[in-house]
């Protein structure tokens, strides 16, 4: 089946420092993905959309400047945590849907569990 | 946005059917029904997913009420790789047909 797949697995950075978390989407393209938070204990918070060509649009209450998205390309697209805090730790995964497609099933990256210090 | 309202948790033994509820009163016509499941520390995974109909694949079955204001999600064999949290979701069909996580269902699979 198709496949997400993010890297890295997981990061520990320092306070200050900004992370940058990669999504691709191996065996189809994606004009969309979509970028999501949980943390422990938790469900999955939907973060923002990304959008291939264009600005993502980010879910109320996510700050933008912090969490930089860019979807360059039809099968890639980046999270940036700018300046992280440790309350930004967290499990972050992206997930996308073939383009082509209406109402299939969502692939979702195995997540990445950043840690700040 | 339509809502959807599961069990906190549920508890089954190894080798039997699973009916995983799931209410959903606001529904419009044009969602569909999908149901992931999570394994700790992992990605979600896509399950099954319904408009109107019944739906069966390999790995579970999908009983859509005939209002379509509830939805049971069958596991007609649970093993204990089953045991996760699952999560019964209204495709939201604004275009980018984003998915809106509720807090799911945490399954224990007793061996």
């Amino acid at each position: 089946g198709a496949v997400v797949s993010q890297h890295p697995s997981w990061v520990i950075c320092k306070s200050g420092t900004s992370v940058k978390i990669e999504c691709r989407s191996l065996d189809f393209q994606a004009t969309t993905m979509f970028w999501y938070r949980q943390f422990p204990k938790q469900s999955l918070m939907l973060m923002a959309t990304s959008n291939e060509g264009s600005k993502a649009t980010y879910e109320q209450g996510v700050e933008k400047d912090k969490f930089l998205i860019n979807h360059a390309s039809l099968t890639l697209s980046t999270l940036t945590v700018t300046s992280a805090h440790p309350e930004d730790s967290s499990f972050y995964i992206c997930s996308a849907m073939p383009g082509d497609r209406v109402n299939t099933e969502a692939f979702f990256g195995q997540g990445t569990r950043l840690t700040v210090v | 946005d339509a809502k959807t309202t599961q069990p906190n948790s549920m508890e089954s033994n190894e080798e039997e059917p699973v009916h995983l509820p799931c209410n959903h009163s606001t529904i419009s016509g044009t969602d569909y029904i999908h149901w992931y499941r999570q394994l700790p520390s992992q990605g979600p995974e896509y399950v099954i997913h319904g408009l109107t109909s019944n739906v069966n694949n390999r790995m579970a079955s999908l009983a859509i009420a005939e209002d379509r204001k509830s939805s049971t999600l069958i596991l007609h064999r649970a093993t204990l790789r089953d045991a996760a949290v699952y999560y019964c979701i209204l495709s939201l069909i604004q275009g980018a047909q984003k998915l809106v996580f509720g807090q799911g269902t945490r399954l224990t699979i007793n061996p």
